[in-house]
């Protein structure tokens, strides 16, 4: 599993209010992403991270933010949730030998 | 938008017959990677085939990869009802960041 833990697993929120996502990692692996999935879409990124504090924008990012400030660490806020953002959210890490991308076991989200 | 986009949608075998997932995608590549998904789980990574690989093996995994036709095949042999999951095709677009872009995935049911 690549060392990988999402957090919450699973929240159900009120629109309008804050979400936090937490990303963690015991592997020291430099790359880290966010994919959310949804019916009918597939997996699409959100947003990455090549380092920390390195980040930068994926397919679907308008509604979230990201920060990393250790290694081990990536964190995916929803500033305001919107129904919309209702969705499984996947946490992702590249592998340390080649581009081998190892998923975590991923967050539902209810944003009712 | 989808990169990846796999035929067929969902696939309906017998255990013991061969299931063949196709995946097409629209620029070119520095790999395409091949995930299992369970109901309500993660993504299990299969195999990465780079663009100068033609095929590979992972036990009863075989993929092939076809650069002037943009496609690649996942066949699973001697299938068997543990066999039945969502299988998706990512694409690795040389970003140098090795962000995925994703097509919808196959529906596969193996029955015993």
């Amino acid at each position: 599993d690549a060392g990988i833990t999402q957090s919450p697993r699973h929240k159900v929120t009120e629109t309008g209010t804050p979400v936090t996502l937490r990303c963690h990692q015991t592997e020291n692996h430099r790359y880290m992403y966010w994919y959310r999935q949804d019916p009918g879409h597939g997996l699409r990124l959100i947003h990455y991270s090549y380092g920390v504090k390195d980040t930068d924008k994926g397919e679907v990012s308008d509604g979230y933010s990201v920060s990393r400030s250790k290694t081990e660490d990536f964190l995916l806020t929803l500033e305001s949730a919107t129904s919309s953002q209702t969705s499984v959210y996947f946490c992702a890490i590249r592998g340390n030998s080649g581009n081998t991308i190892y998923f975590g076991e991923g967050s539902w989200l209810t944003v009712v | 938008s989808q990169q990846g986009e796999e035929d067929p949608q969902a696939l309906s075998i017998q255990e013991g017959e061969n299931a063949t997932m196709n995946c097409s995608y629209k620029t070119s590549i520095n790999n395409l990677q091949w995930y299992r998904q369970n109901s309500g789980r993660g993504l299990v990574h299969l195999i990465l085939i780079r663009s100068n690989e033609r095929e590979k093996h992972s036990g009863r995994l075989r993929v092939t990869l076809d650069t002037s036709k943009k496609s690649s095949s996942l066949l699973i042999t001697a299938s068997r009802a543990a066999d039945t999951a969502s299988y998706f095709c990512a694409t690795d677009m040389n970003s140098g960041y090795s962000t995925l872009t994703f097509g919808k995935g196959t529906m596969l049911l193996v029955s015993p």
